[in-house]
């Protein structure tokens, strides 16, 4: 299995440019998760999908994040436009319907917004 | 709601030692409840799960957690301490029929050689 697939790693950026990360759930996999951890606030949800549904978006910061599942094999998360305070390591996370209480999480990517 | 407390967010403890890390939780229904590890500049791996069943979970590299429904707590142990368990150690909870992961704030363990 070759896991959940993140990319960028890295990504360093100016503020008010905009930023795509992007995740690729392990197959087979029907729920998928976006998480950010900072020093700051620890791992926080920002949004998760089951069946490339949003169920809930609770925990985007704001307007300038937004995230899409357009089919089962990959999701982005989209910051527009990116600021300092952004700068987090961002992962994502699937799950499978028949075990959903299990999330199987990616490498993240580490972003630095100067 | 829930929420997980992670007592002590850094622990040393000497190559051989007992690795305790303490974690408790806060909700009126026993939850689903995880310990992760996350090794430097990676993600978070699952040690362990406790979903209801035998209240004693034994999980990779050794470690064990045991659910205490009086104590409300799930902590984390290891009989004899390796180099190679110094990471940061996060317990989490899910309540039944929600696939939200609650985290605790992690505690960073450094083994002493």
């Amino acid at each position: 299995d070759a896991g959940v697939i993140q990319s960028p790693r890295h990504e360093v950026t100016e503020m008010g440019q905009e930023v795509t990360l992007r995740c690729k759930p392990i197959s087979g996999h029907n729920s998928l998760f976006w998480y950010r951890q900072t020093m700051m606030r620890g791992l926080e949800l920002l949004i998760y999908f089951n069946n490339n549904v949003p169920i809930d978006d609770s925990g985007m910061p704001e307007d300038r994040f937004s995230a899409k599942m357009p089919n089962a094999s990959f999701s982005t998360l989209k910051i527009q436009p990116s600021e300092p305070r952004d700068s987090a390591v961002y992962f994502c996370a699937s799950s499978s319907n028949r075990g959903k209480e299990t999330q199987y999480f990616g490498p993240g990517t580490r972003l630095l917004v100067l | 709601a829930q929420s997980v407390t992670q007592l002590g967010s850094h622990v040393s403890v000497s190559e051989g030692a007992l690795v305790l890390l303490r974690c408790n939780y806060s909700s009126s229904v026993p939850p689903y409840l995880f310990w992760y590890v996350q090794y430097p500049n990676q993600g978070l791996q699952l040690l362990l799960k406790y979903t209801s069943a035998a209240t004693l979970v034994k999980g990779i590299n050794g470690f064990e957690a045991e659910f205490k429904k009086s104590e409300t707590s799930f902590h984390l142990t290891k009989p004899s301490a390796h180099m190679s368990d110094a990471a940061e150690y996060f317990c989490a909870g899910q309540n039944f029929g929600n696939e939200k992961l609650t985290f605790g704030t992690g505690t960073r363990l450094t083994i002493i050689p």
